[in-house]
């Protein structure tokens, strides 16, 4: 089982330009999840999917979107990137959306934008 | 609200001492409780966890427990190695099916 995968590893756009950042799971699980990680901020949730065909905001989901594919992807969107979006993020998921369940986490998307 | 404060790092230590990273939260309602790792170059992986009140999570000689009285849920292990350098985020899950990071505490850990 290869988990949580996530493509591309690295990606630098200038100030903008569009990209997709691509998750796929092959656990079977319900619910899925994208963060982005800063500097002494944790992680902070940008936008979630419960089960296949549900997609919510999270904190932070300005100048991002969403698109549950299929229940093993979710894909996240930045239609026109900024400076400020410069971050490490990661897909998730978990079996179900419940406050006791695991998530199991991709290995990150380093994207800086300039 | 619901969140997370935990130690502020970074922290050094040599192998084989002890450790012991602080985490309180803010929450309502009955929260689960986490541990995550972040190794270098890696994305999170769980460490432990604790879904109720004076549950005791352990995974790799690490402990924590739920500790309501205090809402605290302190990381302790009582000899750590060099592989145990890391990132270490506590995180809360809440109601609403979230889970509250905090703000991750690195640990070096010195042959």
């Amino acid at each position: 089982n290869a988990g949580v995968t996530q493509t591309p590893k690295f990606q630098v756009l200038k100030t903008g330009q569009s990209m997709t950042l691509q998750c796929a799971q092959d656990m079977n699980h319900n619910s899925m999840y994208w963060y982005r990680q800063d500097p002494g901020m944790g992680l902070r949730l940008i936008y979630y999917s419960a089960s296949e065909g549900t997609t919510d905001k999270g904190e932070v989901p300005n100048g991002y979107n969403v698109s549950r594919l299929n229940k093993r992807e979710f894909s996240l969107r930045l239609e026109s990137a900024a400076p400020s979006q410069t971050s490490v993020y990661f897909c998730a998921s978990s079996e179900s959306a419940s406050r006791q369940e695991t998530q199991y986490f991709g290995p990150g998307t380093r994207l800086l934008v300039l | 609200g619901n969140s997370v404060t935990q130690m502020e790092g970074p922290v050094t230590l040599s192998e084989e001492a002890f450790l012991t990273i602080n985490c309180t939260y803010t929450a309502t309602g009955y929260p689960s409780l986490f541990w995550y790792v972040q190794y270098p170059g890696e994305g999170l992986q769980l460490l432990l966890k604790a879904t109720k009140a004076d549950d005791k999570g352990s995974n790799k000689g690490f402990e924590a427990t739920y500790r309501k009285e205090t809402t605290s849920f302190h990381l302790e292990k009582g000899s750590v190695q060099v592989s145990d350098s890391a990132v270490y985020f506590c995180a809360l899950g809440r109601g609403d099916y979230k889970l509250s990071f905090g703000a991750g505490t690195t640990v070096t850990v010195r042959a």
